[in-house]
């Protein structure tokens, strides 16, 4: 069985350009979640789909982010335009379970640098 | 919100000893998880501990949970070069929409 994949594994790109990271979870999982590592402090929720329909998106920093799901399979974070505070570790997760009582499978982060 | 606090920041050992890490947290919680993160790697999941439970083990893994003292504890045993990593504590909370809330992590060094 696939694991959670996330594409692309580090991209570098300046100030104010715009820059989609894509998440597939492991088939089958309902559940996504994206979370961000920014560099030195602690990995934070941002949102949490159920197949395509947003459950919690309170983790979103500010209206410059956009997550999708369409057909609730693959998912996108798109930043547009970049700002250098965004720069981290985009984690994607899948589950089973909606309610937290399984774990996550985590994908291997997209690396964001901001410049 | 809750946040997990992992101590030590940082844990350095010889191979073969124990290491311990440690978790605190604020509020009520549903469950207790313990992750680890190989440099470059993703998160993978290590162990999930219940509210209504006090310890659980997975080989050489042993996590308490002391939910009067909002704190956890992770033991690796006869810990091996390839534990090192870093390690993170999250809980999951019906206050928090059960989203993950994460601590800073404990880097962990296993000397060979």
């Amino acid at each position: 069985e696939a694991g959670v994949t996330q594409f692309p594994s580090h991209s570098v790109i300046e100030k104010g350009q715009t820059v989609t990271l894509r998440c597939d979870p492991i088939s089958g999982h309902d559940n996504l979640y994206w979370y961000r590592r920014v560099m030195g402090k602690e990995i934070k929720f941002l949102l949490h789909f159920v197949k395509e329909s947003k459950q919690d998106e309170s983790g979103m920093p500010n209206n410059r982010f956009l997550a999708e799901r369409t057909g609730g399979t693959y998912s996108t974070l798109k930043v547009q335009p970049a700002e250098l505070e965004d720069s981290g570790v985009y984690f994607c997760a899948s589950s089973q379970d909606e309610i937290g009582q399984l774990e996550q499978y985590f994908g291997p982060g997209t690396r964001l640098t901001v410049t | 919100s809750q946040q997990g606090e992992e101590d030590p920041q940082a844990l350095s050992i010889q191979e073969g000893e124990n290491a311990t890490m440690n978790c605190s947290y604020k509020t009520s919680i549903n469950n207790l998880q313990w992750y680890r993160q190989n440099s470059g790697r993703g998160l993978v999941h290590l162990i999930l501990i219940r509210s209504n439970e006090r310890e659980k083990h997975s080989g050489r893994l042993r996590v308490t949970l002391d939910t009067s003292k909002k704190s956890s504890s992770l033991l690796i045993t006869a810990s091996r070069a390839a534990d090192t990593a870093s390690y993170f504590c999250a809980t999951a909370s019906m206050d928090s929409n059960y989203q993950l809330i994460w601590g800073a992590g404990t880097k962990l060094i296993i000397k060979p």
